[in-house]
């Protein structure tokens, strides 16, 4: 089975441009998480969907970031404009939300991002 | 909020001895803890789950335990080999109504010596 996919790998970009990530959760999970990972921060949640609607965005670090779900199998995190101190690594994970029980997240393989 | 302390933040061990990660939560209603393994340059992986109904799981050479009471679970690692050097996180699942929300400690870097 295909698990997470996320593109790109790698993105190189100047500041100030628009950078668009993407990532498709694995088929019939129905919640989706982006993170952020730096040396100095970790690992942080920056926002999560359940069933596309989103539920929690208080990681979000700043207006410039945002995300969007349009449909199960599709989700985008967006920075605009880009900076310098955004350059890290993005992982989107998805899991299955129901039944009453708490089930692992899946990682995708991440998006290193630099800012130049 | 849900806050989770990983302890320690590096750890060195010798091939074939044991290695002992913490982790303690504030949530008292949390309910479901993974353990996730990031190799360098990797995505974190799975490697072992316990939810609040039980004190103990293991496989092969890995046990995570749970003390509710003390708020408190551990990863255990025996037998431990070079390729098990890796970044370890523990995660709690935040709070109640199952959202499925983890919140994440800081990460242990487990370093093992042939």
């Amino acid at each position: 089975d295909a698990g997470v996919i996320q593109s790109p790998r790698h993105e190189v970009t100047e500041m100030g441009q628009e950078v668009t990530l993407r990532c498709k959760p694995i088929s019939g999970h129905n919640s989706l998480f982006w993170y952020r990972q730096t040396m100095m921060r970790g690992l942080e949640l920056l926002i999560y969907f359940n069933n596309n609607v989103p539920i929690d965005d208080s990681g979000m670090p700043e207006d410039r970031f945002s995300a969007k779900m349009p449909n199960a199998s599709f989700s985008t995190l967006k920075i605009q404009p880009s900076e310098p101190r955004d350059s890290a690594v993005y992982f989107c994970a998805s899991s299955l939300l129901g039944q009453g029980l708490n089930q692992p997240q899946h990682f995708g393989d991440g998006t290193r991002l630099s800012i130049l | 909020g849900e806050n989770v302390e990983q302890h320690p933040s590096t750890l060195s061990v010798q091939e074939g001895d044991s290695a002992v990660i913490k982790c303690t939560y504030s949530d008292s209603a949390s309910n479901y803890f993974p353990w996730y393994k990031q190799e360098l340059g990797k995505r974190p992986q799975l490697i072992i789950d316990i939810r609040s109904n039980v004190g103990e799981k293991k496989d092969q050479r890995i046990a995570v335990t749970l003390n509710k009471t003390a708020k408190h679970f551990s990863l255990h690692i025996t037998e431990t080999q070079p390729e098990d050097s890796a970044v370890y996180f523990c995660a709690a699942a935040s709070g109640s109504g199952n959202t499925g929300k983890l919140i994440f400690g800081q990460g242990t870097t487990l370093q093992v010596k042939p």
